[in-house]
């Protein structure tokens, strides 16, 4: 079983709805990350959290919300979707034993915002 | 701030040609850097990654030395596969403050 699960993998949806894309993890990973990727732009950061009880704002969270539910799970919403939001979506845990450690990152969301 | 610059893709090789895939990156601050490949519809994954000047990564024939003073971290194999085709993204994360930047992608293409 994956490490990292992202459902849906695949979402179409219609402006002004709200959609949640949920991340899962068994790697038991304190760090937790939501970033999107468009292409020519690679990937920027939505939102992160480094534990339970802390949120934390990226470059590009306008728009976006997010939950902590668990130490495994991350949420990302769009409280009410538009066209520029289609993009892809990966979720990404990381330890904490030092600066060089590694993200892993989930499948991907393929969102589709008509 | 800090940024990550990557070379346009995508680029197109035969198999068993020498790849580079230069990167360079900002210089504040100590960080480490990064490889990550994302195969098609897959995430991504790490390569290799280098946490001080002059180190190198390497994995899967894949290689990447740390250049301080070039502030630069190229990408090389030796000879590319077809199975090698995927998007290659570069990557640096400051100590302290553990938030990856990364570089637009660079999409390799390996014919046979």
């Amino acid at each position: 079983d994956a490490d990292v699960t992202q459902t849906p993998r695949n979402r179409i949806t219609k402006t002004g709805k709200r959609i949640m894309l949920e991340c899962s993890q068994t790697k038991g990973h304190d760090r937790m990350y939501w970033y999107r990727q468009d292409p020519g732009l690679g990937l920027r950061l939505i939102y992160y959290s480094f534990d339970v009880k802390d949120i934390n704002k990226g470059e590009i969270s306008d728009g976006y919300s997010v939950s902590r539910q668990a130490q495994a799970k991350f949420s990302l919403s769009l409280e009410s979707a538009i066209p520029n939001q289609t993009a892809l979506y990966f979720c990404a845990t990381e330890g904490t034993s030092g600066s060089g450690d590694e993200q892993f990152f989930g499948p991907g969301t393929r969102l589709t915002v008509l | 701030g800090d940024s990550v610059t990557q070379m346009e893709g995508p680029v197109t090789l035969s198999e068993e040609a020498f790849l580079t895939i230069n990167c360079t990156y900002t210089a504040t601050g100590y960080p480490s850097l990064f490889w990550y490949v994302q195969y098609p519809g897959e995430g991504l994954q790490l390569l290799l990654k280098a946490t001080k000047a002059d180190d190198k990564g390497s994995n899967k024939g894949f290689e990447a030395t740390y250049r301080k003073e070039t502030t630069s971290f190229h990408l090389e194999k030796g000879s590319v596969q077809v199975s090698d085709s995927a998007v290659y993204f570069c990557a640096r994360k400051n100590t302290g403050f553990q938030k990856l930047v990364f570089g637009t992608g660079t999409r390799l293409l390996v014919s046979p």
